[in-house]
């Protein structure tokens, strides 16, 4: 197992555009989790799955963003209309239930032009 | 609300010495906290977690519920250690998420 996966690595896009980021977890993992991270900054939480429910979101996901875990296994973060604002790292983790640590992938790096 | 605060953005030590990273916490329950480490081009990996209290790569850290702190520890640094290092904290009522220190960048010289 080569961990949490995540695609792409680096994403450089226009403001206005969508774009949608994927995360594979550590099979088994049914709980997954995707966070944002600034310059500087430690991660933030934006949002949670417990297999394919999302059980918590955080302030910071606003409408322009949605996640989905269709099958309980991927899952992908869309941001729609990205501003300047959404550039940062957004990291996806996963883990088993209970008190379980958290496994991060590489993340991938958005750029807004 | 909980809230974990890293004094320190960095902090430099020689080969050697000791070393501490502060980190402090609020959060009116009982807490589970986490010291997170970065090392160069590399993925953020769990270096050490209170329940476990053991020790990783020489690396301790005690929770102080009277402090509200969960200082990592090292009594003799290597180079390697070098690497940014988060602190982090999971509240009880959640179902995991962590909330995280700004971070504090490590550097050990030879």
């Amino acid at each position: 197992d080569t961990g949490v996966s995540q695609d792409p690595r680096h994403k450089i896009t226009k403001r206005g555009q969508n774009v949608t980021f994927r995360c594979d977890p550590i099979s088994e993992h049914n709980r997954l989790y995707w966070y944002r991270q600034t310059l500087g900054q430690g991660p933030e939480f934006l949002t949670y799955f417990q297999n394919e429910a999302q059980l918590e979101k955080s302030r910071l996901l606003s409408d322009r963003f949605s996640a989905e875990r269709p099958k309980g296994s991927f899952s992908t973060l869309e941001i729609q209309r990205t501003e300047q604002g959404d550039s940062a790292m957004y990291l996806c983790a996963s883990s088993l239930q209970g008190a379980q640590p958290q496994h991060f992938g590489d993340g991938t790096r958005l750029s807004i032009l | 609300a909980q809230r974990v605060t890293q004094p320190e953005k960095l902090l430099s030590v020689f080969k050697g010495a000791p070393v501490e990273l502060k980190c402090n916490y609020s959060y009116s329950g009982s807490p589970e906290l986490f010291w997170y480490v970065q090392y160069s081009r590399q993925r953020l990996q769990l270096l050490l977690r209170h329940i476990s209290r053991e020790s990783i790569k020489g690396f301790t850290a005690d929770l102080n519920k009277g402090e509200t702190s969960f200082h990592l520890k090292k009594p003799f640094a290597q180079e390697e250690d070098s690497a940014m290092y988060y602190c982090a904290l999971k509240g009880g009522t959640s179902y995991g998420k962590l909330t995280f220190g700004q971070g504090t960048i490590l550097t050990v010289h030879p």
